[in-house]
């Protein structure tokens, strides 16, 4: 069975700019969330998505979006990129969600904000 | 709200040495508790898991028990290897709270030198 799969695995953009990064989940999983790890930070929970529908979101500004299409494949967006948007962006995926369903991580995408 | 602490690191063991990395939660209510492992260049992989109090989670060597009286999941390896070389993160998750959110400690980044 493939694993969680993300797109593109480094990306650079400059302040301004948005940008799209993309998730595939392990085939049959319902559930995806999206982390966004820093050095400073650490690993922060963004949002979870479930049968298309955004089920929880972390204490992200509105220039954090995403969305799940019908076949469980994600996407987040950032807008108007800054400096400290510059992270490792991890997709997970899961059956259903909940603390007893695993949640299978991706390699991430590095996002490097100039 | 709820919170995880791990020790700083980082760690620099030689092989066949004794690992715990501690980890205390804070909490409101009864949560699940894992530990994930980072190799460079990857995403997150779930290493063990407990779901309630004195439970004890185990994989590959490692392993930890969920304290409730000290809020407590140390991770422990009775003889590491150069491949153990990592960052580990300790995570909580609160049962019918927000679905899919994961609360990671700092991580700790582990060396081993032969």
């Amino acid at each position: 069975k493939a694993g969680v799969t993300q797109t593109p695995r480094y990306l650079i953009k400059t302040r301004g700019q948005q940008v799209t990064l993309s998730c595939s989940p392990i085939s049959g999983h319902r559930s995806v969330s999206w982390y966004q790890q820093t050095p400073g930070q650490g690993l922060q929970f963004l949002f979870e998505y479930f049968s298309e529908t955004q089920r929880n979101k972390g204490n992200f500004p509105g220039r954090f979006s995403g969305r799940q299409f019908s076949n469980s494949r994600s996407e987040m967006n950032v807008s108007t990129l800054e400096l400290g948007d510059s992270a490792l962006y991890l997709c997970a995926s899961s059956l259903a969600g909940g603390e007893t369903n695993e949640q299978f991580f991706g390699p991430g995408t590095r996002l490097t904000v100039l | 709200g709820n919170s995880v602490t791990q020790m700083e690191g980082p760690v620099t063991l030689s092989e066949e040495a004794f690992l715990t990395i501690n980890c205390t939660y804070t909490a409101t209510g009864y949560p699940s508790l894992f530990w994930y492992v980072q190799y460079p260049g990857e995403g997150l992989q779930l290493l063990l898991k407990a779901t309630k109090a004195d439970d004890k989670g185990s994989n590959k060597g490692f392993e930890a028990t969920y304290r409730k009286e000290t809020t407590s999941f140390h991770l422990e390896k009775g003889s590491v290897q150069v491949s153990d070389s990592a960052v580990y993160f300790c995570a909580l998750f609160m049962s019918g709270g927000s679905q899919g959110n994961l609360i990671f400690g700092k991580g700790t980044k582990l060396s081993v030198k032969p």
